[in-house]
């Protein structure tokens, strides 16, 4: 069974630091691995989605790595700003079984941005 | 138009009533989910739609109905809930059920049952 953890579980930075979260997950056969953000009693917004066959992917100050062998993608946060403070989710898609349909969730860094 | 929307927002109903969420989009997709979300915790599969049908059911209680009257619109009905089912319910579509369909999530109804 995929299991996704996500490290830390909070983190708290002043403005304009660069960041980094960190997922890693079980089974590393996986079809895709996306980045979600959620803000408070909201639903969630793709950031970035990384395809197994792919090393990176980037969105302005966001950058996403993957190493699907050692199960592991990091989410990088380039000079962060209040407005960046929000739940970050990382999500797995399996890329083989009869589930391959079903995303599997880690519980979420919380990330607080101080001015 | 990339957006899923939700109605309504915020709800609160009592255990002997019978209410319904609604998810509507209008990108086309042909697959459409509905997810339980518990504060501090990850979402978690419900219900998965696809070309109207209804392909997966992830064992959910039966006070728990769904519904998708059409390509575009998912219905979740309500009936004899309990305390314990408050939550964000999060509907998403995607194109399909491939695995290179990525799902676009709604804002969520956040449901609470007195």
């Amino acid at each position: 069974k995929q299991e996704v953890t996500q490290i830390p579980a909070a983190l708290s930075v002043p403005e304009g630091e660069n960041l980094v979260l960190n997922c890693s997950f079980t089974d590393s056969a996986i079809y895709n691995l996306q980045w979600f953000r959620q803000d408070p009693g909201k639903g969630l917004t793709s950031l970035l989605l990384i395809q197994s066959s792919q090393r990176e992917q980037t969105s302005g100050r966001l950058n996403a790595s993957l190493d699907k062998s050692s199960g592991r993608s990091t989410l990088y946060i380039a000079a962060s700003q209040p407005g960046d403070s929000a739940t970050y989710l990382c999500a797995v898609r399996p890329g083989s079984g009869g589930s391959n349909y079903k995303l599997t969730f880690g519980k979420g860094t919380l990330l607080t941005v101080n001015p | 138009d990339t957006e899923v929307t939700q109605t309504p927002k915020h709800l609160v109903m009592g255990m002997t009533n019978k209410k319904s969420l609604k998810c509507e989009q209008h990108m086309g997709h042909r697959a459409m989910y509905w997810y339980k979300q518990k504060a501090k915790k990850p979402p978690e599969l419900m219900f998965v739609y696809s070309y109207e049908k209804l392909s997966i059911n992830e064992s959910v209680p039966s006070r728990f109905s769904p519904e998708c009257p059409n390509s575009s619109l998912l219905n979740l009905h309500l009936h004899a809930l309990q305390p314990e089912d408050s939550a964000l319910y999060l509907c998403a579509s995607s194109q399909g059920q491939r695995l290179a369909d990525e799902q676009y999530f709604g804002p969520g109804t956040r449901l609470t049952v007195t």
